[in-house]
């Protein structure tokens, strides 16, 4: 499956580095989701992207800062992250979103980031 | 806030045996979706349920929507061990945007051959 591809696939970063996540989408999808899977809590939706235009924040800190500048391409800006900010980093994307029945979304790969 | 509440969080299954994962909404579901999750893999939708009482069936997998909207199950027969992997439920809310789908916390299944 390569609809979804995200970049890099594994990140070691420093406490005081300033980093990015990229994800791309193949599929002709209008939504974009940045989600964080760590061990011991459920799938967290951080941010939507729908027709570029951010249609939720799930009270992220400002240390991660999103960027959509189209509808193919996602970015998760890092800065100043702390050690529980480790986890797997997941990108989907959806043909569009919508109020009662909606959309499956498609994820990418994930990118594993440990903060030290 | 809306919570997705998911039982068991592991289940050990013979090869050949059945099993079920069960989800519970805090609030009605316009809708609500399934996943897998192969170890060190990435969540793969499964299927989305949208009317009360609906039933859906994939080959060994059957798949129900509660008769008020707030839970559902994925019951597999007779599990293989490519069944492997963790099973996730997510809902959107009612009224809510289907941008907001909340993950319940999944049940990690393992299969014994």
């Amino acid at each position: 499956e390569t609809g979804v591809t995200q970049t890099p696939r594994h990140l070691v970063m420093g406490m005081t580095n300033k980093k990015s996540l990229k994800c791309e989408q193949h599929l002709g999808h209008n939504a974009m989701y940045w989600y964080k899977q760590s061990a011991k809590k459920p799938l967290e939706l951080m941010f939507v992207y729908n027709f570029k235009e951010q249609t939720e924040n799930n009270s992220v800190p400002s240390r991660f800062s999103p960027e959509c500048p189209n509808s193919s391409h996602l970015f998760l800006h890092l800065h100043t992250l702390q050690p529980e900010d480790s986890a797997l980093y997941l990108c989907a994307s959806s043909h569009t979103i919508s109020t009662g029945g909606g959309y499956e979304q498609y994820f990418g790969p994930g990118t594993r980031l440990t903060v030290t | 806030g809306q919570q997705v509440m998911q039982i068991p969080q592991y289940q050990h299954v013979q090869e050949g045996e059945d099993f079920t994962t069960y989800c519970n909404s805090s609030t009605t579901l316009s809708n609500i979706q399934w996943y897998k999750q192969r170890p060190g893999g990435h969540p793969v939708f499964l299927i989305q349920l949208v009317k009360s009482g609906e039933v859906k069936k994939q080959k060994r997998l059957t798949f129900q929507f509660g008769e008020a909207k707030k839970n559902s199950s994925l019951h597999i027969t007779a599990t293989q061990t490519t069944d492997v992997g963790t099973y996730f439920c997510a809902g959107v809310e009612y009224g809510g945007s289907q941008g907001n789908l909340i993950f319940g916390k999944g049940t990690k299944l393992s299969v014994k051959p």
